[in-house]
């Protein structure tokens, strides 16, 4: 079964405005971890936060993580068209080694 | 550096056929192993898992095996193939579950 729920499923904005993702888990974790997938092709890490941490940067990316509300968004800012991809949450097993991913964002940047 | 290799990247299989996947990581030792299922459009749908040679988990009941002979090689495995086993087949590592893990370029498997 999924862990996480992505909202929106699909999101289109133009080039050059935020793109905002919303990641939803339902068990305790360890840390929550962001990926991007292109078409057919395999998933690539784009950030980490741990369970200890809110907020996490890595260049235009900005991921928030809200324990209580067992819930992260990823931010995407000056967004460009090489943005479009599916991105997907995913979360540990907090005390074992199962790694659990979302549902996925159709994220489609227009031109 | 490591590197993960998936294969094949395309399959087409008749109904009741047998399957074999395979996955093989470069430049670690120890990691751990996953398989993950696609379907189309949708999320990933972990299949199993394996922390060690011979320790396997097994997320989801089906007519689907996992091995791990080797430490560094992760095969999936089936008797016979169903329609709804079509999808996209991605096997990944990662040095720990509170590491990034890594994914290959995945099989798109068709059932016929």
């Amino acid at each position: 079964s999924q862990q996480g729920e992505e909202d929106p499923q699909a999101l289109s904005i133009q080039e050059g405005e935020n793109a905002t993702m919303n990641c939803s888990y339902k068990t305790s974790i360890n840390n929550l971890q962001w990926y991007r997938q292109n078409s057919g092709r395999g998933l690539v890490h784009l950030i980490l936060i741990r369970s200890n941490e809110r907020e996490k940067h890595s260049g235009r990316l900005r991921v928030t993580l809200d324990t209580s509300k067992k819930s992260s968004s990823l931010l995407i800012t000056a967004s460009r068209a090489a943005d479009t991809a599916s991105y997907f949450c995913a979360t540990d097993g907090y005390g074992n080694e199962k790694l659990t991913f979302g549902t996925g964002t159709r994220l489609t940047i227009i031109p | 550096s490591q590197t993960i290799h998936q294969w094949p990247a395309t399959l087409v299989q008749p109904v009741g056929s047998p399957l074999s996947l395979e996955c093989t990581v470069e430049g670690t030792s120890n990691p751990n192993l996953y398989w993950y299922r696609q379907a189309a459009g949708r999320g990933l749908q972990l299949l199993f898992y394996s922390v060690g040679i011979g320790q396997i988990s097994s997320e989801v009941p089906q007519n689907l095996s996992a091995s791990r002979p080797q430490d560094r090689q992760f095969i999936l495995s089936s008797k016979k193939l169903l329609l709804s086993d079509s999808g996209f087949y991605l096997c990944a590592w990662s040095a720990s579950v509170n590491t990034e893990a890594f994914f290959g370029q995945g099989t798109r498997l068709t059932v016929v």
